[in-house]
């Protein structure tokens, strides 16, 4: 059982270029989430999905966009990508949304804006 | 605004004790979590609390106290395996996590 799985490991991107991060997970987990982590900053909540078919927008959504067509893919879009969306992102589960479920992340993707 | 504090880094040596501090302020509340994060891996559950007390798993325990706002992180025994950041996150009243900035730990020989 792999889990979780996200990829690209890293990447390096120009300006303006459009960019999907992948994310599977096997466990038949119900909540799905992206956040960021940024040094000296805590991880920021950029979009979630409590179940298939449905997404919320976190603390920092602007420029991210995000799909739940079926239970196990939950990818992450950058649209138009700037410089200060470098950082480390981290796709996770949980069993359920709006709970106190454990969440459980990916590996993590490293991307860098030039 | 929601707010998590916790040091941001610390130092121990290998076989003796350290507590990690961290204080929240959040709207509503619906329990306390602790991640282990190496340095460029994922994060990974250490301990859930909801209720006040101390909750022991093997080396490792968690305190929280929630008319304080606080909880700790106890490690004992410490091992060089342990060297790692330690994150704390609250559940807020929407069933988000905030996260705190997570803190360093550095094992001396």
């Amino acid at each position: 059982i792999a889990g979780i799985t996200q990829a690209p490991t890293s990447q390096i991107l120009a300006a303006g270029r459009r960019m999907t991060l992948r994310c599977t997970q096997d466990m038949r987990h119900n909540a799905m989430y992206w956040y960021r982590q940024d040094l000296g900053l805590g991880l920021r909540l950029i979009h979630y999905s409590n179940t298939a078919g449905t997404t919320g927008k976190g603390e920092v959504p602007d420029g991210y966009s995000v799909s739940r067509a079926n239970t196990d893919d939950f990818p992450l879009t950058l649209a138009s990508a700037v410089p200060s969306q470098t950082s480390v992102y981290f796709c996770a589960s949980s069993e359920a949304g709006g709970s106190t479920d454990t969440q459980y992340f990916g590996p993590g993707t490293r991307l860098t804006v030039l | 605004g929601q707010n998590i504090d916790q040091p941001t880094e610390m130092t121990a040596t290998e076989g003796a004790i350290v507590q990690i501090n961290c204080t929240y302020q959040t709207s509503g509340f619906n329990g306390l979590f602790w991640y282990q994060q190496h340095a460029g891996e994922a994060p990974t559950f250490l301990s859930y609390n909801v209720l006040d007390g101390l909750e022991e798993k093997g080396r490792f325990s968690s305190f929280l106290s929630r008319s304080k706002g606080y909880s700790y992180l106890l490690l004992k025994e410490l091992q060089m395996k342990d060297s790692a950041s330690y994150l704390c996150a609250a559940l807020d009243s929407n069933y988000q996590l905030i996260w705190g900035a997570g803190t360093k730990l550095i094992i001396k020989p």
